[in-house]
């Protein structure tokens, strides 16, 4: 069974500071990605990765960062938390040749900026 | 990416079979549809996907018609452990790695 894990299932921080959520997979994917999930606004993709060092925007990347340094791994950075990124995070991988939209997702951070 | 609509939540028993419909009106010629499971504090886990007449697998079958404008998702006799919520997708069908999560649909089994 292909299995995703996020670093963390709950986490507060602070305004202001720079938050990491790690996001690894052990089924060699080479698609990742990112999506925060809100009440009443479903999943939104706020960036993926195509491989390595490949990374592309998704609908809502604006105050986050990736990392793709590892096939297996997938950084999500805030570089300054605002209280509006409070949210569930979710991480899933893909893999690619095939014709499915199957994500596999890990259980998500729940994440709380005060 | 053609939105979707999807009823906000569908009760049931166990044992009955579930049918959940979703709307999509604006598909395009090569989008697939896709349907999701979610369980509370759970990531989504995929059940099924098709582009038109019938799909079955172990767990659903996925009914579209002629016109695609619709699909309907059948969970035959469901249980307790059916309750969560539903998402129905529309994705482009070369471009696997973007599609429109909705809202989804709770549905509710009671024993």
């Amino acid at each position: 069974d292909v299995k995703v894990t996020q670093s963390s299932r709950y986490l507060v921080k602070r305004t202001g500071e720079k938050v990491f959520l790690e996001c690894v997979q052990d089924m060699d994917h080479e698609n990742m990605f990112w999506y925060r999930q809100d009440p009443g606004l479903g999943l939104r993709l706020i960036y993926f990765s195509y491989d390595v060092k490949m990374k592309e925007k998704g609908d809502i990347p604006e105050g986050y960062s990736v990392s793709r340094e590892k096939k297996e791994r997938f950084s999500l950075i805030l570089e300054s938390a605002s209280t509006n990124q409070t949210s569930m995070y979710l991480c899933a991988s893909r893999q690619v040749g095939l014709i499915t939209y199957e994500q596999y997702f890990g259980p998500g951070t729940r994440l709380t900026v005060t | 990416l053609a939105k979707t609509t999807q009823p906000i939540s569908m009760d049931s028993y166990e044992g009955q079979e579930v049918n959940i419909t979703c709307s999509h009106n604006n598909i395009a010629t090569n989008d697939y549809i896709t349907w999701y499971q979610q369980f509370p504090s759970q990531g989504p886990r995929f059940i099924i996907q098709g582009y038109k007449t019938k799909v079955t697998n172990e767990v659903a079958s996925l009914f579209i018609p002629a016109d695609r404008k619709s699909s309907t998702l059948s969970l035959p006799r469901v249980s307790l452990s059916d309750t969560a919520v539903y998402y129905c997708l529309v994705g482009r069908r070369y471009n696997f790695n973007k599609f429109y999560f909705g809202s989804g649909t709770k549905l509710n089994v009671k024993p």
